[in-house]
């Protein structure tokens, strides 16, 4: 299947700095990824969708200023977390979907982020 | 949002099948039926994805009712390390809009 890399895999800041994590179709083109969240024990909440060249699709409750998102290739997306906070700290997982053929969607390996 | 009902959890001896269900009685006629699983602290792991056919591979096979209101994952011989949770989601066909909005999924623990 597709693959979908990530990086960092886990990322300790001090609160209020910024954090990056960026996100790779390694071999396919991805139009769309997407970012999810999730907190231990509960399921993948999804924060964003985001569009190669466009600006990303926020859910309701997610602060765009906070978790900027860029989308500039079709093989790449970064989830910027601005001054981030303790309760930022979490699990976020990038996903990448698949058009061609079968559609589909592939999830990185995830990025854990503890603030302190 | 599609919704899919599993159940929370479900046990299963080693070198037994795991049958997981999987109920989506909203689910649309182009909407695909999609399996991911979760190991802990990883990201959720294709598996199998069918339409209307009854679908295999080497992970899995899937079982989709006439109806498409129902699907049953196959693990033909669990392993200690099919323990996971186990995601049931629609996915719409050929857009590139569409959320995959995961439940609370099934967690699947595999003993001795």
């Amino acid at each position: 299947g597709a693959v979908v890399s990530q990086h960092p895999s886990r990322v300790i800041c001090k609160s209020g700095t910024s954090v990056k994590i960026e996100c790779r179709s390694l071999d396919f083109q991805a139009t769309t990824m997407f970012w999810y969240r999730q907190f231990p024990k509960q399921s993948l909440m999804l924060m964003a969708t985001s569009n190669e060249g466009s600006k990303a699709t926020y859910e309701q409750g997610v602060e765009k200023d906070k978790f900027l998102i860029n989308h500039a290739s079709l093989t790449l997306s970064t989830l910027t977390v601005t001054s981030a906070h303790p309760e930022d700290s979490s699990f976020y997982i990038c996903s990448a979907r698949v058009l061609a053929g079968v559609p589909g969607q592939y999830f990185g390996p995830g990025t854990r982020l503890l603030v302190l | 949002d599609a919704k899919t009902t599993q159940p929370p959890s479900m046990d299963c001896a080693e070198g037994r099948a795991a049958n997981l269900p999987c109920n989506h009685s909203t689910i649309s006629g182009n909407e695909y039926v999609y399996w991911y699983r979760q190991i802990h602290s990883q990201g959720p792991q294709y598996i199998i994805h069918g339409l209307k056919n009854n679908e295999t591979n080497e992970m899995a096979s899937l079982i989709i009712t006439e109806d498409r209101k129902s699907s049953t994952l196959i693990l033909p011989h669990a392993t200690l390390r099919d323990t996971a949770v186990y995601y049931c989601i629609f996915f719409p066909g050929g857009t590139s809009y569409g959320k995959l909005t995961f439940g609370q999924g099934t967690i699947l623990t595999v003993h001795p």
